[in-house]
């Protein structure tokens, strides 16, 4: 089974320009979440969708916002870009059965995002 | 609220020497409990979980973690560590239907 996906895996944006990252997950799984890293502040959550819905949102700007389509694809968009938007971004899924559980979350290899 | 805290930002070890990465969480409800490893230049892999059952689990790679309720710990061992296995390991918990919340990271460093 193929695992999650996420492209590009390494962009260059300048100050102000927006960007907009994919995921696939892995197939049947209908949970996915976003997660930004830095050195300096580590794993954090941006947010999560199950069937098509948010469910889960992190402490991020309204600049952060994504999608999840029918097939469980999602984007992430991030607008007005700053300098400190810097980041690996990490995509995961997970096989939730009923929308209240959880169940584990496995990692595509992340888009590099650079901020010029 | 959820929390963890690894204890060791980076922990040097020589090549097939045993190896702990400690971890601790805080949390007001029954937990899930995980361990990931990332690769440098790659997302995060699973090394192994704890849901419910026995306190001792075996993950990937030779890992082993250990869950203890009573310390709200659960530290990763190795008995014998490789080159290979030089990467940062991230101590993670969730609750169900909540979110996963990650440590800060700790870097295991293994040199000849």
């Amino acid at each position: 089974k193929a695992g999650v996906t996420q492209t590009p895996r390494y962009l260059i944006k300048t100050r102000g320009q927006q960007v907009t990252l994919s995921c696939s997950p892995i197939s049947g799984h209908r949970s996915v979440s976003w997660y930004q890293q830095t050195p300096g502040q580590g794993l954090q959550f941006l947010f999560e969708y199950f069937s098509e819905t948010q469910r889960n949102k992190g402490n991020f700007p309204g600049r952060f916002s994504g999608r999840q389509f029918s097939n469980s694809r999602s984007e992430m968009n991030v607008s007005t870009l700053e300098l400190g938007d810097s980041a690996l971004y990490l995509c995961a899924s997970s096989l939730p059965a009923l929308a209240d559980s959880t169940d584990t979350q496995y990692f595509g290899p992340g888009t590099r995002l650079t901020v010029l | 609220a959820q929390s963890v805290t690894q204890l060791d930002s980076q922990v040097p070890v020589f090549e097939e020497a045993p190896v702990e990465l400690r971890c601790n969480y805080s949390s007001s409800v029954s937990v899930y409990l995980f361990w990931y490893v990332q690769y440098p230049n790659q997302g995060l892999q699973l090394l192994l979980k704890y849901l419910s059952g026995s306190t001792l689990v075996k993950g990937i790679n030779g890992f082993e973690a250990e869950f203890n309720k009573s310390q709200t710990s659960f530290h990763l061992r190795k008995p014998s560590v490789h080159i290979s296995d030089t990467a940062e390991y991230f101590c993670a918990v969730t609750q169900p239907g909540s979110t996963l919340t990650f440590g800060k990271g700790t870097m295991l460093l293994v040199s000849p």
